[in-house]
């Protein structure tokens, strides 16, 4: 199993240029959720998805969408990237029963930086 | 919404020793989390509890539902125990599908 994979690791854009985030887990988890990391703050949840076809904004959704075609992939898009996006950011999945989840696992991040 | 609070902020240790991390919230949950973050930056579940006490080797973790707290222990600690330690809760009480981070534990043992 690969668990959860992200892509890229790495980015940079200009102000106003758009991108999406990959996110895609091998589990068949019905929960997953993006994430953004920013110093001396913790994480803090930008949208989730609890299956296919299913989303809802988080703590910090603006400026970002997400869709969840398949169980697998929930990419995030950045339709005009701002300096205010430039972030760590996470991909995480889990088990979903009853509105319980099991322990969330993480992909390695991407790193964005918006100039 | 839940508020988290962890304490201490950054802790230095030499090694072999015991170390405590705590944490706290302000409503009601179902469970809660502790998370490690590596110095490279991915991050792994440690526990998720409901009630009492888990053990994973040299790491425990306990909760107290009355109190709103939750310690994460680590005994006989050693350099590669060096990471930031996030403890995350749902944000709204009932609901699992948000959950609300503490900014983290900074821990560094020394040699």
């Amino acid at each position: 199993n690969a668990g959860v994979t992200q892509t890229p690791k790495f980015q940079v854009l200009k102000t106003g240029q758009s991108m999406t985030l990959q996110c895609a887990q091998d589990m068949n988890h019905e929960y997953m959720s993006w994430y953004r990391q920013d110093p001396g703050m913790g994480l803090r949840l930008i949208h989730y998805s609890v299956g296919a076809g299913i989303t809802d904004q988080g703590e910090v959704p603006n400026g970002y969408n997400v869709s969840r075609s398949t169980t697998e992939d929930f990419p995030l898009r950045l339709l005009s990237a701002a300096p205010s996006q430039t972030s760590v950011y996470f991909c995480a999945s889990s088990y979903s029963r009853q509105g319980r989840n099991s322990p969330l696992h993480f992909g390695n991040g991407t790193r964005l930086t918006v100039t | 919404k839940n508020e988290v609070e962890q304490s201490p902020q950054n802790l230095t240790a030499q090694e072999g020793e015991f170390i405590t991390i705590n944490c706290s919230y302000s409503v009601g949950i179902s469970a809660l989390h502790w998370l490690q973050q590596h110095p490279g930056g991915g991050i792994v579940s440690l526990f998720m509890l409901s009630s009492g006490k888990k053990k994973h080797g040299r790491l425990i973790a306990t909760i107290n539902i009355q109190e709103k707290h939750s310690s994460l222990h680590i005994t006989a600690s050693h350099p590669r125990d060096s990471a930031v330690y996030i403890c995350a809760v749902p944000l709204f009480s009932g609901s699992a599908r948000q959950l609300t981070f503490g900014s983290g534990t900074q821990l560094t043992v020394l040699p």
